[in-house]
């Protein structure tokens, strides 16, 4: 089916771990962005991307790396996991850059670090 | 100062009533406005987006927007069981129109 599609949809890991979350998108959009969900925060932008191989930091991108060598795809990857890093992970695309464009969610992942 | 305000509830109502949701924002120079949608254990989704000041409607949806106190609201009409999610404002980032700058979100229960 055509969409975004996010994976795993569970994670659980310990301190120290590296994991990587994975995103694809059927849709062939230029922009990429990952965003963590935390109560009381909202929807954060960790990192985006314009295009394949253009990557740019958000809000709170320490800790994290992003990749995307393709363009319908955009793995997230903590390189050593904390517990503040515990939260809700939203992949999201969008079409084109613009004020009015829609960023279209995949499903989330949720990540547990114990 | 965060720079989208909302509060998050939750709000609960029961079917058929008029809902209002409000979020603020810092920054004069945001001019585009958005309605996200969540439902549980899901990825928002659009509902609605608003340019500058004034209503834009779209069946039991109004958003509005007032520039004069920052303030922006989506009324709902009728609502419904089928309304219950997390409804998040967002506007895109002065520094970058695809970075959205998301409101913490607010819970709505409608019940039947």
């Amino acid at each position: 089916d055509a969409g975004i599609t996010q994976s795993p949809r569970y994670k659980i890991t310990e301190t120290g771990r590296q994991v990587t979350l994975m995103c694809h998108q059927t849709w062939s959009h230029s922009y990429m962005f990952w965003y963590r969900q935390d109560l009381g925060h909202g929807l954060r932008l960790i990192y985006y991307s314009a295009a394949a191989d253009i990557t740019d930091k958000g809000e709170v991108p320490d800790g994290y790396v992003v990749s995307r060598s393709k363009t319908e795809n955009f793995p997230l990857t903590l390189e050593s996991a904390t517990r503040s890093q515990t939260s809700v992970y939203f992949c999201a695309s969008s079409e084109r850059q613009g004020m009015n464009q829609p960023q279209h969610f995949g499903d989330g992942t949720r990540l547990s670090i114990l | 100062q965060k720079e989208v305000e909302q509060d998050p509830g939750p709000l609960s109502v029961p079917e058929g009533a008029i809902v209002s949701l409000n979020c603020t924002y810092s920054n004069s120079a945001f001019q585009y406005f958005m309605w996200y949608r969540q439902y549980s254990r899901k990825g928002p989704e659009l509902l609605m987006y608003t340019y500058s000041s004034g209503n834009k409607e779209d069946g039991r949806f109004t958003a509005q927007v007032d520039k004069s106190s920052k303030y922006i609201s989506l009324f709902i009409r009728d609502s419904q069981p089928s309304d219950s999610a997390t409804y998040l404002c967002a506007t895109p980032h002065i520094q970058g129109a695809q970075k959205l700058v998301f409101g913490q979100g607010t819970r709505l229960t409608i019940n039947p």
